[in-house]
């Protein structure tokens, strides 16, 4: 199993600034995932970061807008860059034990941009 | 990944026995069917999985049907804790992406 944790759990911004979301796992995973899941709406994955390399960002998401790190096999950042009240959602992250496991997923950011 | 399909809502009694249907006429031979859920400003749960056999554990059961086109979710004596959206995936490992539908709102009645 793995116990995902994520800092801030919630945060009021103003627009234009940025913000950073940070992912803890318990143990070495390889493959983390980062959603964005707007208000009322169903899960939508940003991208996909594995340690090493550079993530791989699904259509409509630019690594100019959601910048990604991820320093080692336990941790990732999140950037919520030049922030809109669009981009208000609960950001969550996500990791896998194993191939045949189950992804386990974070308790999510509450984001609000003003 | 093969798309799956839900009804978007359904209402259960408390202590009746939910069945969540699922359709995934399009997996492929290799795709597990997964389950999760998400509770009210939660993270989505892991529920079960299942290839091509029926699988239980302590939370729910899953049937997948012959063909595999189509599956069920049962949770056998539903709760107020229940309520949730349930989303059903169709993935070949759990290495892959999750692209989450809009799934089904549960809701269980007192």
């Amino acid at each position: 199993s793995a116990v995902i944790s994520q800092k801030p759990s919630r945060d009021i911004c103003q627009r234009g600034t940025s913000l950073t979301i940070q992912c803890q796992v318990d143990s070495q995973v390889t493959m983390m995932f980062w959603y964005r899941q707007q208000p009322g709406q169903s899960l939508t994955l940003i991208a996909t970061a594995n340690q090493g390399s550079e993530a791989t960002y699904e259509s409509g998401f630019v690594i100019d807008k959601f910048p990604i790190s991820r320093p080692n096999l336990t941790f990732s950042t999140l950037t919520v860059s030049n922030m809109s009240p669009e981009d208000s959602s609960i950001y969550l992250c996500s990791t896998s034990s194993g191939a045949q496991e189950t992804q386990y997923f974070g308790p999510g950011t509450r984001l609000l941009v003003l | 990944d093969a798309k799956t399909t839900q009804p978007p809502s359904m209402d259960c009694a408390e202590g009746r026995a939910a069945n969540l249907p699922c359709n995934h006429s399009t997996i492929s031979g290799n795709e597990y069917v997964y389950w999760y859920r998400q509770i009210h400003s939660q993270g989505p749960q892991y529920i079960i999985h299942g290839l091509k056999n029926n699988e239980t554990n302590e939370m729910a059961s899953l049937i997948i049907t012959e063909d595999r086109k189509s599956s069920t979710l049962i949770l056998p004596h539903a709760t107020l804790r229940d309520t949730a959206v349930y989303y059903c995936i169709a993935q070949k490992t759990s290495y892959d992406k999750v692209i989450f539908g809009p799934g089904t709102s549960l809701s269980v009645i007192p």
